[in-house]
C-alpha cells in the first residue's frame, strides 16, 4: 500500500528553527508537496521538489531525498503566524496525489 | 491569488436529506477535485474531472455523485445524507498541462447531519 508518515504534533519557540520530517512508500514517484493549512481554512501550497536537494523559499525550505523516500520542510524565524498544519502529499506514477495526514506546528512566545 | 469558491461553506442537514455542494473556479482551470477532510486527519480523494465531460472516482466516490457540464462548475451531490457523512469538503482545482499536482482550494463546506 501506499503510505505517508509524518509527525503529528510539533512545539517550537518564536524566532527558532523547526524541521518537519516525512517519509513516503508510494507507487511510483513524480514529485513531493508541502502544503500549509491554517485551522479551519483550505491548504495553501508551499514547495515542490522532482529532484534531490534543497529548495530555498525565503524562511521556508524542502529538502528531498528521493533514495531514502525522504523529506523535510525547515521553517527559519519562527513567527506566530506559522503555527498551522504541515501537509506533505507525493504525485504517485499515476499522477495522483498521496496525502499524509499532517503536522501540526505550535508556536509558543 | 486563487479564485476558487465554495458554497455553502457551512450546512446542518438531517439524516436522509439530498444535499449538493457547489463548486466554482474563474481560473480556466481544467483539472477539479473534490477531497474529505476529518479534523487531524489526511485529505481523502472523493472524486475528480480531467475537463468537461469527465468524472472519475477516488477512494470514498460510492455515495456521492458529480457533473461536470461547464469548465468552472464542479458540484458534488450527497443522494442521501448520513451522520458518517459529517465532515469538511474541499473543491480544489489544477492546470491540466503542468502535472505537478499545484492544487488551488476553496475555503471548504463543512457538513453537518443530524
Amino acid at each position: 500500500g501506499q503510505n505517508i508518515d509524518q509527525p503529528t504534533e510539533m512545539t517550537a519557540t518564536e524566532g527558532a528553527i523547526v524541521q518537519i520530517n516525512c517519509t513516503y512508500q508510494t507507487s511510483g514517484f513524480n514529485g513531493l508537496f508541502w502544503y500549509q493549512q491554517h485551522a479551519g481554512e483550505a491548504p495553501t501550497f508551499l514547495s515542490y521538489n522532482v529532484l534531490d536537494g534543497l529548495e530555498e523559499k525565503g524562511r521556508f525550505s524542502s529538502f528531498l531525498s528521493r533514495s531514502k523516500g525522504y523529506s523535510y520542510l525547515l521553517l527559519k524565524e519562527l513567527q506566530m503566524k506559522d503555527s498551522a498544519s504541515y501537509l506533505c502529499a507525493v504525485l504517485d506514477s499515476n499522477y495522483q496525489l498521496i496525502w499524509g495526514a499532517g503536522t501540526k506546528l505550535i508556536i509558543k512566545p | 491569488e486563487a479564485d476558487i469558491y465554495q458554497t455553502p461553506r457551512y450546512l446542518v442537514i438531517g439524516t436522509g436529506k439530498k444535499i449538493t455542494l457547489e463548486c466554482s473556479q474563474t481560473m480556466g482551470h481544467d483539472k477539479m477535485y473534490w477531497y474529505q477532510q476529518d479534523p487531524g486527519m489526511e485529505l481523502h480523494l472523493i472524486h475528480y474531472s480531467y475537463g468537461v465531460n469527465s468524472t472519475e472516482k477516488g477512494d470514498l466516490s460510492s455515495e456521492s455523485t458529480v457533473s461536470r457540464i461547464r469548465t468552472e462548475h464542479f458540484p458534488l451531490t450527497l443522494e442521501s445524507a448520513r451522520p458518517s457523512h459529517t465532515s469538511q469538503y474541499l473543491c480544489a482545482s489544477s492546470e491540466r498541462d503542468r502535472d505537478t499536482g499545484e492544487l488551488f482550494f476553496g475555503e471548504g463546506s463543512r457538513l453537518t447531519v443530524l
